[in-house]
């Protein structure tokens, strides 16, 4: 069964912090990860989304890697401000699946303090 | 470039009502997702269309829960009878690429639905 999993569900840093939130998912043979933001009662909003050929992309205090070998993608965060609260969603696309669908984890919930 | 359009933005509704969502994607995308998110959980896949045909409607509540794409373009969600259980976060995505293949998901706003 392809399961994507986020832990931990919630995490609180101080602003400043660099912090790293984890990914892990069962089956190597993807299409591509993307990592989503979610604010309170909102949609989701695209961060990054990284290729099955590719190990990571950054854009700005992000940085996003990707290791197929042992199922995990992580999500850094550089110099952490108190705009960055919010969910944070990982999800795949299988090559299996005949949809292209995306299968999440449950998100990590994410407050820097001030 | 609009994004993709989705209302209403909330619904408040009594157990045993009816309700209908409504999505508008980016223009040009050819597959329109509906996923619904449960509180605390990640979205999961309600049903999927490749221009107006449906490509997955296997997690679809078909005894309640209907969805149309008429000309490929606009898609609405019903929900009749609406459940307690039902109360969430309605999410319409859109890509470009064809099912099955690979391709960036947009997604809208949202319609946070509360069944009382």
């Amino acid at each position: 069964k392809q399961e994507v999993t986020q832990i931990p569900a919630a995490l609180s840093v101080p602003e400043g912090e660099n912090l790293v939130l984890n990914c892990s998912f069962t089956d190597s043979a993807i299409y591509n990860l993307q990592w989503f933001r979610q604010d309170p009662g909102k949609g989701l909003t695209s961060l990054l989304l990284i290729q099955s050929s590719q190990r990571e992309q950054t854009s700005g205090r992000l940085n996003a890697s990707l290791d197929k070998s042992s199922g995990r993608s992580t999500l850094y965060i550089a110099a952490s401000q108190p705009g960055d609260s919010a969910t944070y969603l990982c999800a795949i696309q299988w090559r299996s699946s005949n949809t292209g669908k995306l299968i999440f984890g449950q998100g990590t919930t994410l407050q820097v303090k001030p | 470039e609009a994004g993709v359009a989705q209302s209403p933005r909330y619904k408040i509704i009594e157990k045993r009502q009816s309700v209908a969502f409504w999505c508008n994607p980016i223009s040009g995308h050819a597959t329109l997702y509906w996923y619904q998110q449960i509180l605390g959980q990640g979205p999961k896949l309600l049903i999927q269309f490749q221009n107006n045909g449906v490509v997955d409607d296997s997690q679809l509540p078909k005894d309640r829960f209907s969805a149309e794409r008429l000309k490929g373009v606009d898609s609405t969600l019903k929900i009749q009878p609406a459940k307690l259980e039902d109360s969430a976060v309605y999410l319409c995505a859109s890509s470009f690429g064809v099912a099955g293949g690979p391709g960036e998901q947009f997604f809208g706003p949202g319609t946070r639905l509360t069944v009382l």
